[in-house]
């Protein structure tokens, strides 16, 4: 079965660039999205079709995806982007990645 | 605003059916742009997709969890529900409805999620 690689953790400073990466067999080939997971909450949609931001968020984040890696970068990291990020693609149903804490301290 | 509201009990016995219902406001289930979807997410670990329906009644799900797993739509009452049979512990989890885009678009609306825990 299809599989996407995440590291566990990525630690970022305040105002900094985060990025999280997603590893995938020819990933580049298919939609890679991105969720952010605060705790307690559902998890919000913050990119999809690799790079496209859905309404209301920020320009801060965007994506790429090619190869067999996607990213979310996150430029100009606040304290309100610490959560968890989990990427997701189609592969004859949906498959996401294992998860990714990101700390801003 | 569209809006989902997972609902069911939240203590299933080993070896029992789980089952929940999800509701959907501020938009219909019957439209033909999305696809209705069932994730879950044990306590402290990553999201694992279920399955998905689609208005015409087709149905896909997690090869892994295929065998156990159906879910169902009731139009009229713009629902559509899962049943997961043979719980043991490790479905304990908290259980999302959402939805997706047709033919493949990612999950644009959650609901707030519903912890169902498997124990005698």
């Amino acid at each position: 079965s299809y599989a996407l690689t995440q590291p566990p953790s990525v630690s970022v400073s305040p105002g900094q660039t985060a990025s999280i990466t997603c590893s995938g067999d020819d990933l580049g080939d298919k939609f890679a999205s991105w969720y952010q997971q605060k705790p307690g909450q559902a998890p919000v949609l913050v990119i999809f079709q690799d790079t496209k931001r859905p309404s209301g968020i920020p320009e801060r984040f965007s994506g790429s995806n090619s190869g067999n890696t996607a990213t979310l970068t996150i430029s100009g990291t606040q304290g309100m982007d610490e959560a968890d990020y989990y990427c997701q693609a189609w592969d004859n149903g949906w498959v996401f990645g294992g998860g990714t804490k990101l700390t801003v301290l | 605003q569209v809006q989902l509201q997972e609902s069911g009990p939240g203590l299933v016995k080993p070896s029992q059916t789980l089952s929940l219902t999800c509701t959907v406001s501020g938009g219909s289930i019957s439209s033909d742009e999305y696809y209705w979807s069932w994730i879950r997410q044990p306590a402290g670990k990553g999201l694992e997709w279920i399955g998905r329906i689609y208005i015409g009644g087709s149905t896909k799900y997690n090869p892994s969890l295929s065998s156990r797993a159906t879910i169902s739509l009731d139009a009229s009452n713009n629902q559509f529900s899962l049943k997961l049979s043979s719980v043991t512990a490790a479905d304990t989890a908290v259980y999302y409805c959402a939805r997706d885009g047709y033919p493949i678009s990612p999950f644009d609306y959650w609901g707030q999620g519903t912890l169902v825990t498997v124990s005698s």
